[in-house]
């Protein structure tokens, strides 16, 4: 059983589409976090949700939308493309209670977005 | 402001070698939470520990061991006996539980190469 999933694992599409990455965690946690990280392997945090509420939103474009249906689910949504936004973006989860950020992050396995 | 620097972008060293990976951290935080993640080449992001900062035990896992030490404000990482499955860009994380609660800073990786 995965733990922290995320759909597609890889994602390449033009410069100007709209696109969405899926992520679900089964582990019953509170928090969940995307992460981008570049080719650089920097690996920065994007936004937070605790309970469906979003507690960060570390100064990304507001091209990139998250949403929180459920706390099981944290989906990312990007309006018009930029050859910039090529990474890999990691979902992750955690038991966090209260958003701190404190327990342990379990990742998923990453979407390798392209832009062309 | 939090930060995590990890000085050795790239490290080398032959199977069997032990090989220590450095991380210091800044905080202004009293209470705070390390970790070390490790990403080897498949991509995912493996959880391998969390340390609170009231807890300055070393801790050792088979062959993986930390050093913890706030005068220092370093928490190494040390692989005995090194393999070449342990070959992985490994990352060194800081939450703080209040300042930045819910942002968790990641310093920017040391690629470790271990050579048959």
């Amino acid at each position: 059983d995965t733990a922290v999933s995320q759909t597609p694992k890889y994602l390449v599409t033009q410069m100007g589409n709209d696109k969405s990455i899926k992520c679900e965690q089964n582990l019953g946690h509170d928090t969940m976090y995307w992460y981008k990280q570049d080719s650089k392997k920097f690996l920065k945090i994007m936004f937070s949700y605790n309970n469906k509420e979003l507690i960060i939103n570390e100064t990304v474009p507001n091209r990139f939308s998250p949403k929180s249906p459920d706390k099981a689910h944290l989906n990312l949504h990007i309006n018009s493309l930029e050859l910039g936004d090529s990474a890999v973006y990691f979902c992750a989860s955690s038991q966090d209670q209260g958003g701190l950020g404190t327990d342990t992050q379990y990742f998923g396995p990453g979407t390798r977005l392209t832009v062309l | 402001a939090q930060k995590v620097t990890q000085a050795q972008t790239e490290i080398s060293v032959v199977e069997k070698e032990d090989v220590t990976l450095d991380c210091v951290y800044e905080t202004r935080d009293t209470t705070y939470y390390l970790f070390w993640y490790k990403q080897p080449p498949s991509g995912e992001l493996v959880f391998l520990i969390r340390r609170n900062s009231f807890d300055e035990q070393n801790e050792i896992s088979g062959r993986y061991s930390w050093n913890f030490q706030k005068s220092t404000s370093s928490f190494n990482f040390t692989i005995t006996a090194s393999q070449v499955v342990d070959s992985a860009v490994y990352f060194c994380a800081l939450s703080e539980a209040y300042t930045n609660a819910g942002k968790s800073t990641f310093g920017d990786g040391t690629t470790l190469t271990v050579k048959p």
